[in-house]
């Protein structure tokens, strides 16, 4: 039940956008994403709600599409500091775990 | 603001040893998790605490136990230590409503190596 992250690693130039992709074979309650930087713990992005929601943090936004059950990312305008790892964790809609991803490695170049 | 602390930040074993990771969060949450984190295997679920009292297997609880000793404190225990164990050890903890998890805070993370 763990949901499928792509890309699994990006590789992009400052100022690039970049779109990061959570897939569950399974119909979702909730989508959760959290950033780790290399050797620091992961830290908390955003969570979306079933019903198709949209939330923005900084230059940073998610979508959550309900009736494909998948959810993604986007970084606009990428800076050096978002360079990390990006996680998904998704909640089954009955379910009361909360599942990670493998993560998708993005990095930063200038 | 401590937030999640784990201690200790690094640990090397010998195969069949045993030992304990601590854990403790000040931020009166009911619930408590234990993942292990592998190259390219993201965050995985060893054990959690929905509360005070309760304690339920994750994705990959075999070979440890936990301990919620009180609502701050939630230990992990390699009984007999092998060298599949070798990861990096994160404790989190959040609020859960249901099926409403609220952002979980984690620790910084304990770096174990078993030779």
């Amino acid at each position: 039940q763990q949901p499928v992250q792509s890309p699994q690693a990006v590789i992009l130039r400052e100022g690039e956008d970049a779109v990061i992709n959570c897939s569950s074979s399974k119909a979702l309650y909730s989508v959760h994403w959290y950033r780790q930087k290399h050797g620091e713990a992961p830290v908390f992005l955003m969570i979306l709600l079933k019903g198709g929601e949209q939330k923005g943090h900084e230059k940073i936004s998610a979508s959550f599409n309900e009736k494909k059950q998948q959810s993604s990312l986007y970084l606009t305008a990428s800076q050096l500091s978002y360079s990390g790892t990006y996680f998904c964790g998704t909640v089954i809609q009955g379910a009361q775990k909360l599942v990670f991803g493998q993560g998708t490695r993005l990095t930063i170049n200038p | 603001n401590a937030g999640v602390t784990q201690t200790p930040k690094f640990q090397v074993l010998k195969t069949g040893q045993s030992m304990t990771l601590q854990c403790a969060q000040d931020m009166n949450h009911n619930s408590m998790y234990w993942y292990r984190q592998d190259p390219g295997m993201g965050l995985r679920l060893i054990y959690y605490s929905a509360s005070e009292g309760t304690t339920d297997k994750g994705e990959v609880p075999n070979g440890y136990n936990v301990s919620r000793l009180n609502k701050r404190e939630f230990s992990l225990r390699l009984e007999s230590a092998a060298p599949s164990q070798t990861s990096v050890y994160f404790c989190a903890s959040s609020e859960v409503w249901g099926q409403a998890y609220q952002p979980q805070h984690f620790g910084d993370g304990t770096r174990l190596s078993i030779l």
